[in-house]
């Protein structure tokens, strides 16, 4: 069975300070990694994916296999960071997703 | 650009009524997927399809079904909506079958409340 925690419901940072969302999952195969974002009043979008190896809007994620882990990293947090972020796996050929609760990021000035 | 959009942005019914849910997609998407997401929960898949007439079940499908007789067209059926179906419906759609790297893109959502 695939799973995808992320332990923090609600993570609130001061603008310019270092933001580290955890994304940890379980899956016995070779898993593909996404991060998904849905600011307010918006349809959720991706943010990024672990193949692409790309930095969007500053954002970061690197997969680790080992620890089974795929953090969403920032170095300095901005206001328009405010969302709620999904972790998300895919594990099998059809694409469906299997998401995380979420962790709403709380940027104040 | 890719557009997903769903009938309603708000929805009321009653305890009891056939609910249909509507989502449309234009880009010719393989794939389409229905998930309810609430608070402390995230997403949870109801179904999903993979071509015209074509479904199958996701993690939540008790109390719904759905419908898929053209391409661009998902939709979703509460056949008695009860209350603990009270939630938020995200339509999905996205390439078809081992696209690698591939993206979900989801509709506005249908907030559906049953009283």
């Amino acid at each position: 069975a695939q799973r995808v925690t992320q332990p923090e419901k609600l993570l609130s940072v001061f603008k310019g300070a270092p933001v580290e969302l955890k994304c940890n999952y379980s899956y016995s195969g070779s898993p593909e990694l996404f991060w998904y974002v849905q600011y307010s009043r918006q349809r959720l979008q991706l943010l990024l994916r672990h193949i692409s190896r790309e930095s969007i809007k500053g954002f970061t994620a690197d997969l680790n296999k080992g620890e089974t882990s795929f953090h969403l990293k920032k170095p300095f947090a901005q206001e328009e960071d405010s969302a709620m972020y999904y972790c998300a796996l895919r594990g099998d050929s059809w694409g469906k997703l299997q998401f995380g609760a979420g962790t709403q990021v709380v940027v104040t000035p | 650009d890719v557009k997903v959009t769903q009938s309603s942005r708000y929805l009321v019914k009653r305890t009891g009524e056939k609910v249909f849910l509507e989502c449309v997609q234009d880009m010719d998407h393989e794939n389409m997927f229905w998930y309810r997401q609430d608070p402390g929960l995230g997403l949870r898949l109801i179904y999903f399809s993979y071509d015209v007439k074509m479904k199958e079940k996701g993690d939540i499908p008790e109390g719904y079904s759905v419908s898929r007789e053209k391409k661009e067209r998902f939709s979703l059926i509460l056949e008695s909506a009860s209350t603990n179906q009270t939630s938020m419906y995200l339509c999905a759609s996205s390439l078809g079958l081992a696209a690698v790297g591939y993206e979900q893109y989801f509709g506005p959502g249908t907030r559906l409340t049953v009283t």
